[in-house]
């Protein structure tokens, strides 16, 4: 069965630090996969995707993943966090029919 | 643009009552889905209908029932409200594949 894995359920960094969010997926064939972000009290934005290629995608906000086929993984970097970023973090993977999330990854920032 | 329209924002219901929660979109997706969200279980999946005029049960559809009523909608029914619904529920569209899922902005519901 699908499956999506988010390890860690809250980080606390320190602005200017460095960000990665784990993320670990569960699927047969080739996994479209997605990080989210949803602010206080609001809906989910994505911020990347990936489907093929390059296995190093950009996103908005200066957010980027690696996807690592050989650990089912799709990890999400910053190089350094804004006050701003205090968010929590969704990765899902899409399926031919459905998509699946993970439980999210709260992630506050320290002045 | 709209994008997806999630009414109500808010709702309060007693147990045993019920509710229809509505959900529109106007980015022509074909494929639409209902999550609810609860602290420290991410967005589970309740309904989800890949086109129109089919759906199909998600991880928790127990207590609900959806309709896709045309490709521009799909709703979610509470038939008699459980404290246990409690949450906050996302109607989104789009996610197919590779494609982007859009997001409404949420239902809180509390049932008393």
């Amino acid at each position: 069965a699908q499956s999506v894995t988010q390890p860690d359920i809250h980080i606390t960094v320190s602005e200017g630090a460095s960000l990665e969010l784990r993320c670990n997926y569960s699927y047969g064939a080739t996994p479209y996969l997605f990080w989210y972000v949803q602010s206080p009290g609001q809906g989910l934005q994505l911020l990347l995707k990936y489907f093929s290629g390059d296995t190093l995608v950009q996103g908005i906000k200066g957010f980027e993943a690696e996807f690592k086929r050989s650990q089912s993984s799709f990890n999400l970097r910053k190089p350094s966090v804004h006050w701003s970023d205090a968010a929590e973090y969704f990765c899902a993977v899409g399926t031919t029919n459905k998509l699946i999330f993970g439980t999210g990854t709260l992630l506050a920032v320290q002045p | 643009n709209a994008g997806v329209t999630q009414t109500p924002k808010f709702q309060v219901l007693k147990t045993g009552q019920s509710m229809t929660l509505q959900c529109a979109q106007d980015m022509n997706h074909n494929s639409m889905y209902w999550y609810r969200q609860d602290p420290g279980m991410g967005l589970r999946l309740i309904y989800y209908s890949a086109s129109e005029g089919t759906t199909d049960k998600g991880e928790v559809p127990n207590g609900y029932n959806v309709s896709r009523l045309n490709k521009r909608e799909f709703s979610l029914r509470l038939e008699s409200a459980a404290p246990s619904q409690t949450s906050v529920y996302f109607c989104a569209s789009g996610g197919l594949g590779n494609t982007e899922a859009f997001f409404g902005q949420g239902t809180r519901l509390t049932v008393v």
